[in-house]
């Protein structure tokens, strides 16, 4: 069965401080991995996209990794401000385009 | 980046009543568009596959007769809620998906409407 697991459910940080999502998928066969950011009451955006055969991709203060042979992928985010409170989503992209979306991580970042 | 518009952003009907979520993606051509329902501090659930032309493809437990999918151009999608009841409340969001040269095919998400069924 496609499963994307998420951890933490939710994260309370400083602002300006580090954090790290983690993913661990098993979806086959595999196409490519997303991390998105929800706002409360929008849609997701997208942040990285990353295919097999890519490690690390950067977006601003946004760092995504992927292990394709441990099937995990983290998403780090670098100093971080009050606006990035937001749910993290973690959606891998089986070929033939359906998407397998994890249950998120929860940000709160607080001054 | 590529941007998807829905219409309403949101909306309040009466029990019994239709209501029809418009989505457009407004850069670029979307042969399909995708709609999901999101319920309160979960993901992202898909409903249905729309293919500009033809029929659209409901997943598993998705009335298709309650949820009616046009996508009668490559830039317009709409969603119809038939008959709707206060189990419908949910928050609708559509996405549109924009072939890329490397195939990795990126899915653009629309604001989402919320709906709200009294």
């Amino acid at each position: 069965k496609n499963q994307v697991e998420q951890s933490p459910q939710s994260l309370i940080i400083l602002e300006g401080k580090n954090c790290t999502l983690q993913c661990n998928y098993t979806v086959s066969p595999f196409s490519n991995l997303r991390w998105y950011k929800q706002d409360t009451g929008r849609g997701p955006v997208s942040l990285t996209i990353m295919t097999f055969s890519e490690n690390t991709k950067s977006n601003g203060r946004y760092t995504a990794t992927l292990d394709a042979d441990t099937k995990q992928s983290s998403l780090h985010i670098t100093a971080s401000q009050l606006s990035d409170s937001a749910s993290y989503i973690c959606v891998v992209s089986v070929h033939g385009n359906k998407l397998v979306f994890g249950a998120g991580t929860i940000l709160r970042v607080k001054s | 980046g590529a941007v998807v518009s829905q219409h309403p952003s949101w909306v309040i009907c009466k029990s019994g009543t239709s209501v029809k979520i418009e989505c457009r993606s407004l850069d670029f051509q979307a042969t399909t568009m995708f709609w999901y329902r999101q319920f309160p501090k979960q993901s992202l659930m898909l409903m249905a596959t729309s293919n500009e032309g033809s029929k659209a493809t409901y997943e598993q437990g998705v009335e298709k007769d309650k949820f009616l999918i046009n996508h009668a151009s490559l830039t317009l999608s709409t969603l119809t809620v038939t008959s709707a009841h206060p189990e419908d409340s949910s928050f609708y969001i559509c996405s549109a998906q924009e072939p890329t040269t490397r195939g990795t095919d990126t899915q653009y998400f629309g604001p989402g409407t919320r709906l709200t069924v009294l």
